[in-house]
């Protein structure tokens, strides 16, 4: 089955710093990933529609500036964090879209944990 | 915009009993599809089943089947002989279909936490 390889797990970093975090599609190709970031106890909240060779769309409230996302291949996109400070400390999800029986389903990467001290 | 609603936060349940989760949203849209994801403690977004709004029939897999009733804006999900591997996060979400394709989203309910007990 279709698989999302996401990377790194965990991360801590300094405040301050940029992290970057993959998304890849293993054995698919994904024109459309999708970034989510999910607070302790809290549902999924999306973030930004990353579509391969054209800019990401943000959802409304999202800095485009603060979470950069790069989809340079059919196979992987990246969310970078920059100049990340504590309250970007959570953990951020990223899935891929698979056609399937005339309905998108969305395979999902198994997430990064970001602690920012 | 679409909107999910999982009125049950938390529920637990005695071990090969079966549980039903709540799940309503509302939409204009009149072709969508619906889904429960199982996010256990690992994170790992895990799909359980889906449906199509335009099938009057409720999907089934296994274990797990929908009570899908279009017209009261209900989607609920029924787990029967409860197995401890089902304790999770349990997520029901929206998705408007794209036409073009790639650009479908997902909107996600709030989760309920489902506990089996030995």
């Amino acid at each position: 089955g279709a698989v999302v390889s996401q990377h790194p797990s965990r991360v801590i970093c300094k405040s301050g710093t940029s992290v970057k975090i993959e998304c890849r599609s293993l054995d698919f190709q994904a024109t459309t990933m999708f970034w989510y970031r999910q607070f302790p106890k809290q549902s999924l909240m999306l973030m930004a529609t990353s579509n391969e060779g054209s800019k990401a769309t943000y959802e409304q409230g999202v800095e485009k500036d603060k979470f950069l996302i790069n989809h340079a291949s059919l196979t992987l996109s990246t969310l970078t964090v920059t100049s990340a400070h504590p309250e970007d400390s959570s953990f951020y999800i990223c899935s891929a879209s698979l056609r399937a029986s005339g309905a998108n389903v969305l395979t999902f990467g198994a997430g990064s944990r970001l602690t920012v001290l | 915009a679409q909107t999910v609603t999982q009125s049950q936060p938390e529920m637990s349940v005695q071990e090969a009993e079966t549980v039903t989760l709540s799940c309503t949203y509302d939409t204009s849209e009149s072709n969508y599809y619906l889904f429960w994801y199982k996010q256990p403690p690992s994170r790992q977004m895990i799909l359980v089943i889906r449906q199509e709004a335009y099938k009057q029939q409720n999907a089934t897999e296994n274990r797990f089947s929908v009570n899908f009733q279009k017209a009261a804006k209900s989607f609920s999900l029924k787990i029967s002989d409860s197995q401890l591997g089902d304790t999770a996060m349990y997520f029901c979400a929206f998705m408007k279909p794209d036409l073009r394709g790639g650009n479908e989203k997902l909107t996600f309910g709030t989760g309920t936490r489902l506990t089996i007990i030995p």
